[in-house]
């Protein structure tokens, strides 16, 4: 397995449901990330996390909950859910570190509709 | 949050046209990314600027850096079927803090027409 893999790739949830997203990346980078693409919107960074601390959260709501407990693997777990976080979730992983350009690559990504 | 101006917001072109595109923003960036997502998948990395003035081929892609370092262009030449997708660019301010993040633009939808 190559590059950066997410499963699942597709989740229907209801809003009392739990579920858990995972991401993996067989790049031997450092960082990893988590974004949201909705339609006609940019993409949404949510969390950032660098040598398995997390260095960002883009006033994330609380019921997106990430875990990372490796450089290798990231999760995303989900909890309490509205119909508007249906959406495409793409983990991408880059190098790390800080002091260089982070170029990402992304995970196939998966998509979320809450019902 | 910022987001980069794309443009055009979709393009619908026959096979073997050539197919520009650009990215603008208010302010000057150190690093431009093009990347394609094809229905269904993450974005894939298409070209890096890493230097104002920059032009960097990657097969029938052509990008460029902006002299400004406010813009940056993607020229894909005779275009085929599987060029379809919708290609997005992002911007690197700088290399620290907050600068690091990256900031995308809306993307640029393409249709090619057999």
């Amino acid at each position: 397995e190559t590059g950066v893999t997410q499963t699942p790739r597709h989740l229907v949830m209801g809003m009392t449901n739990k579920k858990s997203l995972k991401c993996e990346q067989h790049l031997g980078h450092n960082a990893m990330y988590w974004y949201k693409q909705s339609a006609k919107k940019p993409l949404e960074l949510m969390f950032v996390y660098n040598f398995k601390e997390q260095t960002e959260n883009n006033s994330v709501p609380s019921r997106f909950s990430p875990e990372c407990p490796n450089s290798s693997h990231l999760f995303l777990h989900l909890h309490t859910l509205q119909p508007e976080d249906s959406a495409l979730y793409l983990c991408a992983s880059s190098h790390g570190g800080g002091g260089a350009v982070e170029t990402q690559y992304f995970g196939p990504g998966t998509r979320l509709l809450v019902l | 949050g910022q987001q980069l101006n794309q443009s055009p917001q979709s393009m619908f072109i026959q096979e073997g046209e050539d197919v520009s595109m650009n990215c603008t923003s208010s302010s000057i960036f150190n690093t431009w990314l093009w990347y394609k997502q094809d229905p269904g998948e993450g974005p894939v990395l298409l070209i890096a600027l890493y230097k104002a003035g920059e032009l960097t081929s990657n097969g029938r892609l052509t990008a460029q850096f902006g002299i400004t370092r406010k813009d940056s262009f993607l020229n894909i030449s005779a275009s085929i079927p599987s060029d379809v997708g919708i290609y997005f660019c992002a911007g690197q301010r700088g290399w620290a803090g907050n600068n690091r993040k990256l900031i995308w633009g809306l993307g640029t939808s393409l249709a090619v027409n057999p």
